[in-house]
């Protein structure tokens, strides 16, 4: 168990819907990730929150749109996406402490389908 | 932009085999971590090296960095089929705790 729940699981969506992901943590942690794994390509880092505050946006296309209301929490908020936004988007959190040694604890992934 | 180019990509041995897994870049970490990602789940932490030169072992999976701190390996004895996943390697940046990926080795280890 790693204490990072994400919701939906799996998500099938056309390019005019609008969706949301979510991502709870109950580790305590300070920092929250969201991050993009797609089958030909590394996994990507989109977002960064800390301490609620957004450190780091990936240059991330406008159609993603993150949330953080308190430390637990995370939301992706997607719209008019493209079928190239296929992937499984992965959330992460850790400490906070910026400590290169720092642990990220990772969430089992939204598996992503835009038609 | 920090690279880490792992190899190979696709590993398929027989259980009882050893194996290594690369992870090389061009550019100096502060930290290298590995994970294992198993079908359905989130990448799980296996072990981080942070001294040039550092070897760690946990049971039968041996991790090194590289003295100059630009690659590792990593290397599974006597692989067993619970061994199966994805393994993944992540360089931790100097300036904070961001990680670069690695592009991945996918073990599968047959009975």
């Amino acid at each position: 168990e790693t204490g990072v729940t994400q919701t939906p699981r799996h998500l099938v969506m056309g390019m005019t819907n609008k969706k949301s992901l979510k991502c709870e943590q109950h580790l305590g942690h300070n920092a929250m990730y969201w991050y993009k794994q797609s089958a030909k390509k590394p996994l990507e880092l989109m977002f960064v929150y800390n301490f609620k505050e957004q450190t780091e946006n990936n240059s991330v296309p406008s159609r993603f749109s993150p949330e953080c209301p308190n430390s637990s929490h995370l939301f992706l908020h997607l719209h008019t996406l493209q079928p190239e936004d296929s992937a499984l988007y992965l959330c992460a959190s850790s400490q906070g402490s910026w400590d290169y040694q720092e642990t990220q604890y990772f969430g089992p992934g939204t598996r992503l389908l835009v038609l | 932009t920090q690279l880490l180019e792992q190899s190979p990509q696709f590993l398929s041995i027989q259980e009882g085999e050893n194996l290594t897994v690369y992870c090389n870049s061009s550019s100096v970490f502060s930290s290298l971590q590995w994970y294992r990602q198993e079908p359905g789940e989130g990448p799980v932490l296996l072990v981080t090296v942070v001294t040039g030169g550092e070897v760690k072992k946990l049971k039968r999976l041996t991790f090194q960095f590289g003295d100059a701190r630009k690659d590792s390996s990593l290397h599974i004895t006597a692989a067993q089929p619970g061994d199966t996943g994805l393994y993944l390697c992540a360089g931790g940046d100097v300036a904070g705790n961001m990680l670069t990926f690695g592009g991945g080795t996918r073990l599968m280890v047959k009975p």
